[in-house]
């Protein structure tokens, strides 16, 4: 199995923030990442495939890089309705996987 | 609006069944792959399974945790996949959600996510 590692496992920053979550494949995935968001309570929400693809409607101040083990999801202008935890998953192969979660909460 | 509501959760005692569903509308259900994912309390996602699309022969795959013990179903008539669990253990307590996939030649991804339905394994 392809293990995701991210990092850190949370992280506490202010309004209007820019942040930075890391995201590390055990093995090269090429460009087969997803990066989701989950708030409490809910389901997660797809904010970008293909390392770098913003789904439709997501706000372009989500961004994601990278490609074969490491990959990064930035946003830019940290806004209260970003806090929340985010997960990288690989599709790269089954069984599919993904990081622990980083948990952005409010400084 | 594409939207997935999954349902049947609840209390069950180990070594019993429960079968959840998941009722999608707002797309060509028949056109996607299927997938159920899992989160324990506190704990981060898994992923449980999938279920072709039958043009693709409705072949399912499952996590090694639960391969043998749950089997993944779809009623295209009825824009419902089903999750059936058999021989619950106390370790299967979690949040389980029904996703729409977006297929890749090894592997997919869920675009659109369920709110999720609650499965306690409990005595």
């Amino acid at each position: 199995d392809i293990r995701m590692t991210q990092s850190p496992s949370s992280l506490s920053a202010s309004v209007g923030d820019r942040i930075t979550i890391t995201c590390r494949a055990s093995q090269g995935i090429s460009k087969d990442l997803a990066w989701f968001q989950q708030t409490p309570g809910k389901g997660p929400k797809s904010l970008i495939y293909d390392a770098s693809k913003l789904e439709s409607g997501v706000p372009s101040k989500f961004s994601g890089s990278g490609s074969g083990t490491d990959f990064t999801l930035t946003i830019s202008t940290l806004q209260p309705e970003d806090f929340a935890t985010y997960y990288c998953q690989q599709y790269h192969t089954y069984p599919l996987t993904f990081g622990g979660g980083t948990k952005v909460e409010i400084k | 609006e594409v939207q997935l509501v999954e349902s049947g959760g609840g209390l069950v005692l180990p070594g019993r069944s429960l079968r959840l569903s998941c009722t999608t509308s707002g797309f060509a259900f028949d056109d996607y792959t299927m997938s159920w994912f899992r989160q324990a309390p506190g704990k981060g996602l898994e992923w449980i399974g999938f279920i072709r699309r039958e043009a693709y022969g409705g072949t399912t795959d499952y996590a090694a945790s639960v391969r043998g013990r749950f089997t993944i179903s779809r009623d295209d008539s009825k824009d419902t996949a089903y999750l059936h669990m058999n021989n619950l253990k106390i370790d299967d307590t979690a949040v389980y959600y029904c996703t729409r996939c977006r297929d890749y030649i090894w592997g997919s991804y869920g675009d659109y996510w369920g709110q999720g339905t609650p499965v306690t394994v409990s005595s």
